[in-house]
């Protein structure tokens, strides 16, 4: 069975500041898909970043990165100049590259973006 | 391109009562999911459909059921509500890329009192 951990429910950064959200993952798969997902107050699914466990450089989508370290099993994501906009729920993700190709969530971190 | 759409966005039942979630997406995708969200919790998978005519269980199945109607559309019943079924209901569907990555619709809030 997957697991994904976050283990920091609540976070908060000043704008224009960096923050970095923690993600942890157990699984016996070699291939496999990792996500960031965004879910402000508007209940919406926003996808933010992915990455591939076979590719070793990280992904990044203009402020926001990820740190990738698959023998630790860790999948942390970056906010650069953090905005105000940015406050929401982030959940990380990961997606089997077989089988019925769903994604096993963690709980979540709420992130404030204090002004 | 309207993408994944859910009806109703809010429900509320009594306990015992039916009744149907519907989602529908104009992407094409073969594959659709439901999941769903509870408080504290990350989403959690229901059902899904690999693609027309085939549905399966997920990890959360027991009091639904669904019906993968054609390629566009992917529904979600209550046959009889129960207050644990009190959720945030997500549906979504799945694009065959490098990423596989899942579009989600904008969500159903369901009570059941």
């Amino acid at each position: 069975a997957q697991t994904v951990t976050q283990s920091q429910p609540e976070m908060s950064v000043q704008e224009a500041e960096t923050v970095t959200l923690s993600c942890t993952y157990d699984t016996s798969e070699n291939n496999y898909y990792l996500f960031w997902y965004k879910q402000p107050p508007s209940r919406q699914m926003i996808l933010v970043i992915r990455q591939e466990a076979y590719k070793q450089q990280n992904a990044t989508e203009n402020r926001f990165s990820v740190n990738f370290q698959k023998a630790a099993k860790s999948f942390s994501l970056k906010i650069s100049d953090s905005q105000l906009g940015d406050t929401a729920m982030y959940f990380c993700a990961f997606m089997k590259q077989t089988g019925a190709n769903n994604l096993f969530f963690g709980t979540g971190t709420r992130l404030t973006v204090i002004p | 391109n309207a993408g994944v759409t859910q009806t109703p966005k809010f429900q509320v039942l009594k306990t015992g009562q039916s009744m149907t979630l519907q989602c529908a997406q104009d992407m094409n995708h073969n594959s659709m999911y439901w999941y769903r969200q509870d408080p504290g919790m990350g989403l959690r998978l229901i059902y899904y459909s690999a693609s027309e005519g085939t549905t399966d269980k997920g990890e959360v199945p027991n009091g639904y059921n669904v019906s993968r109607l054609n390629k566009r559309e992917f529904s979600l019943r209550l046959e009889s509500a129960a207050p644990s079924q009190t959720s945030v209901y997500f549906c979504a569907s799945r694009r065959q890329s490098q990423y596989n990555e899942q579009f989600f619709g904008p969500g159903t809030r369901l009570t059941v009192l």
